[in-house]
């Protein structure tokens, strides 16, 4: 299993301001995951982070947005930049145990964002 | 592509009864199922999974679920609700490619439970 902190847990935010979400693992892991929850939504995927290498966003989200680093196979960052209303949301940070993919995804407690 | 569908945003069952919460997917192939609990202020627990063999899969706190191939549904049940089952329930299947590094969520259903 593994353990995953995440801070802040929550913040109130100013729009047209950024903020950083730490992710920080007891394990080593290759790949760390961040999600976003909308309120009333699903989670959704918005990158893999890769340890030494750039971040792969899925569809609809950008590095600009939502840039990401990665110093060490314990600890990611992923950063809300230039944020609006519609940023307001729960990010989680993720990721899967060892053994190849056929286990399970571990997540932290989530950060919940609120834009004013 | 793949979707995940939780056709139920709300149920609200009395304590002691059973709970059945439904969950049905779109996916080319059979893909890797999941189901995630998250209690209030909490993360996300994983509560069982099926990546094949036995199509009923036993999970924690009581849970279990049965892959049905035939009509693409993964439902959760639980027969005799606590109190403190009462949560968000999510959904979620991982392509059979990448498996957990990539999931797919459905909207989650909320369950209350009512003394």
């Amino acid at each position: 299993s593994a353990v995953i902190s995440q801070k802040p847990s929550r913040d109130i935010c100013q729009r047209g301001t950024s903020l950083t979400i730490q992710c920080q693992v007891d394990s080593q892991v290759t790949m760390m995951f961040w999600y976003r929850q909308q309120p009333g939504q699903s989670l959704t995927l918005i990158a893999t982070a890769n340890q030494g290498s750039e971040a792969t966003y899925e569809s609809g989200f950008v590095i600009d947005k939502f840039p990401i680093s990665r110093p060490n196979l314990t600890f990611s960052t992923l950063t809300v930049s230039n944020m609006s209303p519609e940023d307001s949301s729960i990010y989680l940070c993720s990721v899967v145990g060892t053994g190849g993919k056929n286990t399970e995804a571990f997540f932290g407690q989530g950060t919940r964002l609120t834009v004013v | 592509a793949q979707s995940v569908t939780q056709p139920d945003i709300h149920i609200t069952v009395s304590e002691g009864a059973s709970l059945e919460l439904r969950c049905n997917y779109s996916y080319g192939a059979t893909p890797y199922l999941f189901w995630y609990v998250q209690s209030p202020g909490q993360g996300l627990q994983l509560l069982l999974k099926y990546f094949s063999g036995d199509t009923l899969v036993q999970g924690i706190k009581g849970f279990e679920a049965e892959f049905k191939r035939s009509q693409s549904s993964f439902n959760l049940r639980k027969p005799s609700v606590h109190w403190s089952d009462a949560a968000e329930y999510f959904c979620a299947v991982g392509p059979h490619q990448t498996g957990a590094n990539n999931l797919f969520f459905g909207t989650g259903t909320r369950l209350t439970v009512i003394p």
